[in-house]
């Protein structure tokens, strides 16, 4: 019943290692996001992928890859993790326009808190 | 840039108490959409009123848009204990098309006290 997933919830590492977090969605949705939340809970978006293709990319490092296998998933591949990566880190889906033309309602996953120490 | 900023950024009310939050933002407009984050949990979308619109009720929500001073208000009534959590106004950036984004003010800390 799940609408969007991600795994893991938790994820502690090392600075300097290589992780994924991995988003999925059964809404049918054709729009998916990347969002951060730092620790003052400011929620900034980080990646939109519509229908698998890349549509936006906020000033994020280029450790920082999205992937999307296909419009229900979308994965995040984190390089050379640093300290300052530590947040929560939010998928979330949509479709990308209402009737109006406007950004549809979107849907979050429950988050997946990354911890680098 | 941040579009939507809240106000204030915590409140603290006794259950049974009205509950209201603004919302500023700074460029025109279609919509602007209220979410909720219960504390450990991803945000949940609460209600979305669009420009053409002044108010508009949800249950125990009521949510104003005010566009001439740019701000909402969001007012949860008769407050309950399960309405803790924090509360974020969002509004589009970029007005349509596939670029538009959702830009998140910095979420209101909302106590309800049983």
């Amino acid at each position: 019943d799940t609408a969007v997933s991600q795994t893991p919830k938790y994820l502690v590492t090392q600075m300097g290692n290589d992780k994924s977090i991995k988003c999925e969605q059964n809404l049918g949705h054709d729009t998916m996001y990347w969002y951060k939340q730092d620790s003052k809970k400011f929620l900034k978006i980080m990646f939109s992928y519509n229908n698998k293709e890349l549509i936006i990319n906020e000033t994020v490092p280029n450790r920082f890859s999205p992937k999307s296998p296909d419009k229900a998933h979308l994965n995040l591949h984190i390089n050379s993790l640093e300290l300052g990566d530590s947040a929560v880190y939010f998928c979330a889906s949509s479709h990308i326009l209402t009737s109006g033309g406007v950004p549809g309602t979107q849907y979050f996953g429950p988050g997946t808190r990354l911890t680098v120490l | 840039s941040q579009q939507g900023e809240e106000d204030p950024q915590a409140l603290s009310i006794q259950e049974g108490e009205n509950a209201t939050m603004n919302c500023s933002y700074k460029t025109s407009i279609n919509n602007l959409q209220w979410y909720r984050q219960n504390s450990g949990r991803g945000l949940v979308h609460l209600i979305l009123i669009r420009s053409n619109e002044r108010e508009k009720h949800s249950g125990r929500l009521r949510v104003t848009l005010d566009t001439s001073k740019k701000s909402s208000s969001l007012l949860i009534t008769a407050s309950r204990a399960a309405d803790t959590a924090s509360y974020f106004c969002a509004t589009p950036l970029g007005y349509t098309g596939a670029n538009s984004k959702l830009t998140f003010g910095k979420g209101i800390t909302l106590s309800v006290r049983p």
